[in-house]
């Protein structure tokens, strides 16, 4: 299996430009995650989904992000409009039934 | 806040050493993982303790769980040079939803 697949890796933008970072889960798992990191603070949840539903979104820091998985395979973090302080690396990660997390290579955005 | 938080936050051994890592945690847990981070990689999960497991082992790894304490530790015996990355826990609390809290990690440094 190719394990979790981001895109892209890395991002440059300018404040007030839209975001959107694409992740693949593993095929057959159930959960995905998407997370953030930081070196102030650390690796924050932002939102996961069981079964390409939404469970608890209550990390995302405002409305300008949104999460969605529109089928099993395939999921978008987006942020609009983008802040300098959006800057950080975003991970997204999958497990089947709990336990084990795997996780992406992350995409480092940086928002000028 | 962080529902992990380990200690010490840098630790710098020689080759062969073994390295002892601490984490801490505040609300009563399912299990407890280990993961490890490349820098500028994803993180890769290293092992998986159980609420009702006292002591694990895999490999050069050992990792004990006191739920008492509310502790954690994670030994890596004969320490590589390869072992240098940063070290995270991870915490599936009670009625979380699987949703894994993190640590902010040990940075391990491994000198040949």
């Amino acid at each position: 299996d190719a394990g979790v697949i981001q895109s892209p890796r890395h991002e440059v933008t300018e404040m007030g430009q839209e975001v959107t970072l694409r992740c693949k889960p593993i095929s057959g798992h159930n959960s995905l995650f998407w997370y953030r990191q930081t070196m102030m603070r650390g690796l924050e949840l932002l939102i996961y989904f069981n079964n390409n539903v939404p469970i608890d979104d209550s990390g995302m820091p405002e409305d300008r992000f949104s999460a969605k998985m529109p089928n099993a395979s395939f999921s978008t973090l987006k942020i609009q409009p983008s802040e300098p302080r959006d800057s950080a690396v975003y991970f997204c990660a999958s497990t089947i039934g709990g336990g084990e997390l795997f996780f992406g290579e992350g995409s480092r955005l940086t928002v000028l | 806040s962080q529902q992990g938080e380990e200690d010490p936050q840098a630790l710098s051994i020689q080759e062969g050493e073994n390295a002892t890592m601490n984490c801490s945690y505040k609300t009563s847990i399912n299990n407890l993982q280990w993961y490890r981070q490349n820098s500028g990689r994803g993180l890769v999960h290293l092992i998986l303790i159980r609420s009702n497991e006292r002591e694990k082992h895999s490999g050069r790894l050992r990792v004990t769980l006191d739920t008492s304490k509310k502790s954690s530790s994670l030994l890596i015996t004969a320490s590589r040079a390869a072992d240098t990355a940063s070290y995270f826990c991870a915490t599936d609390a009670l009625a979380s939803g699987s949703r894994l809290t993190f640590g902010e990690g040990t940075q391990l440094t491994v000198n040949p």
